[in-house]
């Protein structure tokens, strides 16, 4: 079974333009949570989807977006960057056990941003 | 809110000794999940081993294992028999048992160095 896969592994933007990161969860799994992961502020939980619907978001300005598509990948954007952007963005996806709860996260590789 | 305190930025151990990893979490939450996840210089998140809060008995996988003291509110991960391959960033993690969905809080992770 193939693991979560984020795309593109790396980016260079430059200060103002918007960005967007891919996932495609584990075959099967309905859930994606995305984080943003710096050296000062570790990792911070963005968003999650559940069935093309956010579930959860977390405290990022609304430059910071994301949805889901019917086959459950992925998407966040992040509009007007900020040099404060730069930062690894994890994604994880999980199996919902039909009684509404999640199975543990598993995650992708991430998505390395550098806004210059 | 909940928060997750991991008070060691790093740890090292000899190679075959034993480690442990501390950590601490304050919810007003009965139910909940404690999770530890290791990332390696690859990035990839990877679950080294999961605790339910209901379950008394201290989970274990292989060389892994916890010692969960809800009461104290502390969550340490003890590694045996420490080989190189376990050198990383280790992150304690608390997901909320009432929400159905996969929101994770992160403490700051302990960077473990196995010398050889």
């Amino acid at each position: 079974k193939a693991g979560v896969t984020q795309t593109p592994r790396y980016l260079i933007k430059t200060r103002g333009q918007q960005v967007t990161l891919s996932c495609s969860p584990i075959s099967g799994h309905r859930s994606v949570s995305w984080y943003q992961q710096t050296p000062g502020q570790g990792l911070q939980f963005l968003f999650e989807y559940f069935s093309e619907t956010q579930r959860n978001k977390g405290n990022f300005p609304g430059r910071f977006s994301g949805r889901q598509f019917s086959n459950s990948r992925s998407e966040m954007n992040v509009s007007t960057l900020e040099l404060g952007d730069s930062a690894l963005y994890l994604c994880a996806s999980s199996h919902n056990n039909g009684e509404g709860m999640n199975t543990e996260a598993f995650f992708g590789q991430g998505t390395r941003l550098t806004v210059v | 809110a909940q928060t997750v305190t991991q008070s060691q930025p790093e740890m090292s151990v000899q190679e075959a000794e034993t480690v442990t990893l501390s950590c601490t979490y304050d919810t007003s939450e009965s139910d909940y999940y404690l999770f530890w996840y290791k990332q390696p210089p690859s990035r990839q998140m990877i679950l080294v081993i999961r605790q339910e809060a209901y379950k008394q008995q201290n989970a274990t996988e292989n060389r892994f294992s916890v010692n969960f003291q809800k009461a104290a509110k502390s969550f340490s991960l003890k590694i045996s028999d420490s080989q190189l391959g376990d050198a990383a960033m280790y992150f304690c993690a608390y997901r909320s048992g009432l929400d159905a969905g996969n929101m994770l809080t992160f403490g700051g992770g302990t960077r473990l160095m196995v010398k050889p």
